[in-house]
């Protein structure tokens, strides 16, 4: 089991352009859920989605950010029109229930850098 | 909303002494939170360590402990004897059971623990 893959591990934008960032969870898991981690506002939600279908996106910024599982193997996060106070790591994770007693599994997170 | 404080790190022990790492937290609903300890080791991607979801009860995992205090809203982490492999990012959050809350864990801000050289 190779765990939650997140790719690219690392991505640089300029300011203006979009980004997006991949999250396959492990195989079987039924939940997956973005988080985006900075210094100043430590781990901060973002969205949840249970079997494939978005749930709770109560933590995304209304304007320029967007997420989606089309399939049960992946979820993508995209970011329109990327600005400096984008810069974080977003993690994703995985948990085999739907409840919050189950365990998450995080990946290794991707840093965005905008420029 | 949903909070949870814990120590400010860096915190730094000698090898053998005693951890203790605060958490206290503020639930909004109604019902009492399950509560858990995430960790971070150098080079690892974050996972669990332990979790309590009934209040009163006491959680351990690789030597370290963190009782469940509803009557205080804390969840503080403690080790009795520190080693080189505890060196870490420590997280505490809450969650709730479905229907009585969000689905999502809320985090601290994490409190990173090493070693006095």
């Amino acid at each position: 089991n190779a765990g939650v893959i997140q790719t690219p591990r690392h991505k640089v934008t300029g300011k203006g352009q979009e980004a997006t960032l991949w999250c396959e969870p492990i195989s079987g898991h039924s939940a997956v859920f973005w988080y985006r981690q900075t210094i100043v506002q430590g781990l901060e939600f973002l969205t949840y989605f249970r079997n494939q279908a978005p749930i709770d996106d109560s933590g995304m910024p209304k304007e320029r950010f967007s997420a989606q599982m089309p399939n049960q193997s992946h979820s993508t996060l995209k970011i329109q029109s990327t600005q400096p106070q984008d810069s974080a790591v977003y993690l994703c994770a995985s948990s085999r229930g739907t409840t919050s007693q189950n365990t998450l599994y995080f990946g290794a997170g991707t840093r965005l850098s905008v420029l | 909303g949903d909070s949870v404080t814990q120590t400010e790190g860096p915190v730094t022990v000698s090898e053998s002494e005693s951890l203790i790492i605060n958490c206290t937290y503020s639930a909004t609903s109604i019902a009492y939170p399950n509560l858990f300890w995430y960790v971070r080791y150098p080079g690892e991607g974050l996972q669990l360590l332990l979790k309590v979801i009934t209040a009163g009860q006491k959680g351990s995992s690789r030597g370290f402990e963190a009782t469940y205090n509803k009557e205080t809203t804390s969840f503080h982490l403690q080790k009795a004897s520190v080693q080189e492999s505890d060196s870490a990012v420590y997280y505490c959050a809450l969650g709730y059971l479905p229907g009585t809350g969000s689905n999502r864990l809320t985090f601290g801000k994490g409190t990173k623990f090493s070693l006095i050289p």
